[in-house]
């Protein structure tokens, strides 16, 4: 397994478009995460889930966001209506429920989201 | 909520030189604690990390220390390389849910 894979890496959109970004979990994590990083900040949570189901959501995670992870393996976050201010790094982690590493995410390597 | 902070970048040192990156946080009870790393053009990655009170997390030669009566866990290396130029990240994750809470980041620049 070679870790966390988002595709795509870059996506450049209009405003207004929608976009949809993947991603692929190592394979035995059953817990996903979604952050957003925007430029010279900290990752911030978006939300995470547990197997499929959707456990936890972030106050930013407006109703344009969605994401969904239907068959507890890979994820999909989509953006309705993009706004130049959803221009960010997407980054997805994963982690297991149990063991003695439970405390730790893995993080892939982001898609850039660039807003026009 | 949650909250972490971190000293204020950018840093830079010679080669050598001793690194202290400072982190103190606000968490209920006793969260897990890391240290995160983000080398140019890559994703971020687990650095090292301590689950309680008094424990001391390292790899790779950087070191931290869970002090809850500070509530700190500041990253500390005793002779930094070029190849430690990166951004340093310290979170937290709180007692209840899951979600990690980070710092602003602080960019570390070792010259030769």
């Amino acid at each position: 397994d070679t870790g966390v894979s988002q595709d795509p890496r870059h996506k450049i959109t209009k405003r207004g478009q929608n976009v949809t970004f993947r991603c692929d979990p190592i394979s035995e994590h059953n817990r996903l995460y979604w952050y957003r990083q925007t430029l010279g900040q900290g990752p911030e949570f978006l939300t995470y889930f547990q197997n499929e189901a959707q456990l936890e959501k972030s106050r930013l995670l407006s109703d344009r966001f969605s994401a969904e992870r239907p068959k507890g393996s890979f994820s999909t976050l989509e953006i309705q209506r993009t706004e130049q201010g959803d221009s960010a790094m997407y980054l997805c982690a994963s982690s297991y429920l149990a063991g003695p590493n439970f405390h730790e995410q893995y993080f892939g390597p982001g898609t850039r989201l660039t807003v026009t | 909520g949650d909250s972490v902070t971190q000293m204020e970048g950018p840093v830079t040192l010679s080669e050598e030189a001793f690194l202290t990156i400072n982190c103190t946080y606000t968490a209920t009870g006793y969260p897990s604690l890391f240290w995160y790393v983000q080398y140019p053009g890559e994703g971020l990655q687990l650095l090292l990390k301590a689950t309680k009170a008094d424990d001391k997390g390292s790899n790779k030669g950087f070191e931290a220390t869970y002090r809850k009566e500070t509530t700190s866990f500041h990253l500390e290396k005793g002779s930094v390389q070029v190849s430690d130029s990166a951004v340093y990240f310290c979170a937290l994750k709180g007692t209840s849910g899951s979600r990690l809470t980070f710092g602003e980041g602080t960019q570390l620049t070792v010259n030769p």
